[in-house]
């Protein structure tokens, strides 16, 4: 069974600094993909990195894909309040279903 | 153009009821997956479907959990004789084709079984 962790579990932060959350697993995954998600909705994509060693960034948003496709990280430059939320990682080995990790829930206070 | 929905948005029930959340997904979705997330979680995989057919039900943690497709649209998840422990927010997500395409997930249903 893949198992993924994510930390850290809660992050707080003022708007206007930056921060990193992390994905870690002792699997490797053929493809990992980074969700947000609001209260009484459903996750929304962000973004899904397939090679190892991989960086994509979306606007302020830079996602990294380790370089032996375990791990991951989501760094976001000058959080804004829009980005509160809950960050969910989830990787899918070859031909398998995406395993989703228990999610880091960011608040960013104005 | 209309997202995953689902309905309904919460449903309370006694434990040892009958209960069914439905999905509608994207219109031309051919998949189709049902999570569980429970309070403090991510979602977990209970079942997909390729059109009609359920391509993996490894997910469904026992046999009171049952879902169906029957026109390759609309889902239907059935939860028979309801516990305590099947309390949690039921997501359904369509996407394209196939597993590798992005999903599109829906808002949920609140099941709490009392």
């Amino acid at each position: 069974t893949q198992l993924l962790e994510q930390s850290p579990q809660f992050l707080s932060i003022q708007e206007g600094e930056n921060l990193t959350v992390y994905c870690n697993s002792s699997s490797v995954f053929s493809s990992l993909q980074w969700y947000r998600q609001e209260p009484g909705e459903g996750p929304v994509l962000l973004v899904t990195v397939v090679t190892g060693g991989e960086v994509k960034k979306l606007k302020r948003l830079t996602f990294q894909f380790g370089d032996a496709r375990k791990d991951s990280s989501l760094h976001i430059t000058a959080a804004q309040p829009g980005d509160t939320g809950l960050y969910l990682c989830a990787g899918a080995g070859y031909g398998q279903n995406f395993v989703f990790g228990p999610g880091t829930r960011l608040s960013v206070l104005p | 153009g209309a997202g995953v929905s689902q309905t309904p948005s919460n449903k309370v029930t006694e434990k040892g009821k009958y209960v069914e959340l439905r999905c509608d997904p994207i219109s031309g979705h051919t998949a189709l997956y049902w999570y569980r997330q429970s309070l403090g979680q991510g979602p977990e995989f209970l079942i997909y479907f390729q059109g009609t057919g359920a391509a993996d039900d490894s997910g469904l943690p026992n046999d009171r959990f049952f879902a169906v497709r029957p026109e390759g649209s609309v889902s239907t998840l059935k939860i028979q004789r309801t516990e305590r422990g099947d309390s949690a927010v039921y997501l359904c997500a369509s996407s394209l084709s196939g597993r590798r395409n992005e999903q599109y997930f829906g808002p949920g249903t609140r099941l709490t079984v009392t």
